[in-house]
């Protein structure tokens, strides 16, 4: 099946600094990428959707300045949180779609997870 | 607004029993529908999926789902729980491409499953 990695599954910086999680589809060609946020004992928000060689779109409330998003290309796309705070910290999850082709059967593939922790 | 409910914030079955997670959508076309289980401290599996045609769903870990549209439901059984199905479980919706979105998935707030021995 098919497989998506996020990297680093852990990390924990100091306030002010930015972080970098890389999200990669092994073997398949993601050409949309979705990132997630997820708090604590709670369900999943979406932040943003990225489209290979394309601007992401970011929901509403999620400051894209903060949240820069790359998908620069098929396997890969980058979340880097800027300028971290505590209240930042959170569980980052990415998922992967390949085109869904003529019968519009698609479905998200999904890392692993980042936990961020900003002290 | 497209929207999921999932009605039970935390079930407790004790093992060997049978167990069903309540999932409600609410969607204007044709839903797209999943369920995710979540280990702690881990990335989401998916359970089934529907999108069309038979509306009992097979999925993995013996679970099954049946989608009924008169209902809005799409509730999640399995017939003898094991430890090991301790987790979250998140029903979700998928909005259809044919629309032109992207194809993002509404999630419900999960249900939290523990099993007792």
């Amino acid at each position: 099946g098919a497989v998506v990695s996020q990297h680093p599954s852990r990390v924990i910086c100091k306030s002010g600094t930015s972080v970098k999680i890389e999200c990669r589809s092994l073997d398949f060609q993601a050409t949309t990428m979705f990132w997630y946020r997820q708090f604590p004992k709670q369900s999943l928000m979406l932040m943003a959707t990225s489209n290979e060689g394309s601007k992401a779109t970011y929901e509403q409330g999620v400051e894209k300045d903060k949240f820069l998003i790359n998908h620069a290309s098929l396997t890969l796309s980058t979340l880097t949180v800027t300028s971290a705070h505590p209240e930042d910290s959170s569980f980052y999850i990415c998922s992967a779609r390949d085109s869904p082709g003529l019968s519009y059967n698609y479905e998200q593939y999904f890392g692993p997870g980042t936990r961020l922790t900003v002290t | 607004a497209q929207s999921v409910t999932q009605p039970d914030i935390h079930i407790t079955v004790s093992e060997g029993a049978s167990l069903e997670l309540r999932c409600n959508y609410s969607y204007g076309a044709t839903p797209y529908l999943f369920w995710y289980v979540q280990s702690p401290g881990q990335g989401l599996q998916l359970l089934l999926k529907y999108f069309s045609g038979d509306t009992l769903v097979q999925g993995i870990k013996g679970f099954e789902a049946e989608f009924k549209r008169s209902q809005s439901s799409f509730n999640l059984r399995k017939p003898s729980v094991h430890w090991s199905d301790a987790a979250e479980y998140f029903c979700a919706v998928g909005e259809n491409i044919r629309g032109g979105s992207q194809g993002n998935l509404i999630f419900g707030k999960g249900t939290k499953l523990s099993v007792k021995p």
